[in-house]
């Protein structure tokens, strides 16, 4: 595609539940990285692609958070148990591949848990 | 101690006016520098990439002091367009896997 999708715009889920956000890359793009930024503040690294495998994921916050590429282009984040802490937005990017910082972000994922 | 750290803001200029913001990075490994404008509710844009030999792009004007481990922005005749938060990110180090950590973000605002 053009540029960086991310469904859903924005996600209201209660407490205690589970929810997927998706992200497609660019076409062609290898890398890919999950960042969270909360109001106020910057963009914070979870979790890095490089094609299918998580090539860095010391952002992840704690277990309830994991995150997928099985076929080296579309990613899902999923976060279990969701807590009102979660809330922020999330947001993906992509790019040519590892040393390459001409990252595109998508527009994110507006994550609100009531 | 963040990464990298930011004076939030905000700034407040008038048209016209120059502005300049700082920042400060921790790891010494750090090896590429950027700065991203971020408007309201949006995403995180690539503005510029900074060089230890400073760069200009029309009226930014960004700088970096590795020995200070420090880098700064410069805008010149400020529009009321520049309103938005400036987030400071440096990328590399030992693992250097493409990750990059962003500052909190200056706000400015540029008012008529």
């Amino acid at each position: 595609g053009a540029g960086v999708s991310q469904t859903p715009s924005n996600k209201v889920t209660e407490k205690g539940k589970y929810v997927e956000l998706r992200c497609d890359p660019i076409s062609g793009h290898t890398a890919l990285y999950w960042y969270r930024q909360s109001l106020g503040q910057g963009p914070e690294f979870l979790i890095y692609f490089q094609g299918t495998g998580a090539a860095d994921d010391s952002g992840l916050p704690n277990d309830r958070f994991f995150a997928v590429r099985p076929e080296g282009s579309v990613s899902t984040l999923k976060i279990q148990r969701t807590e009102r802490g979660d809330s922020a937005v999330y947001l993906c990017a992509s790019s040519s591949g590892t040393g390459d910082y001409g990252y595109t972000f998508g527009s994110g994922t507006r994550l609100t848990v009531v | 101690r963040k990464e990298v750290e930011q004076d939030p803001g905000p700034f407040n200029v008038p048209e016209g006016a120059t502005v300049a913001f700082n920042c400060t990075y921790s790891n010494s490994a750090s090896q590429s520098f950027f700065w991203y404008r971020q408007d309201c509710r949006k995403e995180p844009k690539l503005l510029m990439s900074v060089y230890s030999s400073g760069n200009e792009d029309g009226r930014f004007t960004a700088q970096l002091n590795r020995a200070s481990q420090y880098i700064s922005l410069l805008i010149r005749d400020s529009k009321l367009s520049d309103s938005a938060t400036y987030l400071c990110v440096v990328a590399g180090g030992s693992s250097n896997t493409g990750k990059l950590i962003f500052g909190q973000g200056t706000t400015l605002q540029v008012k008529p």
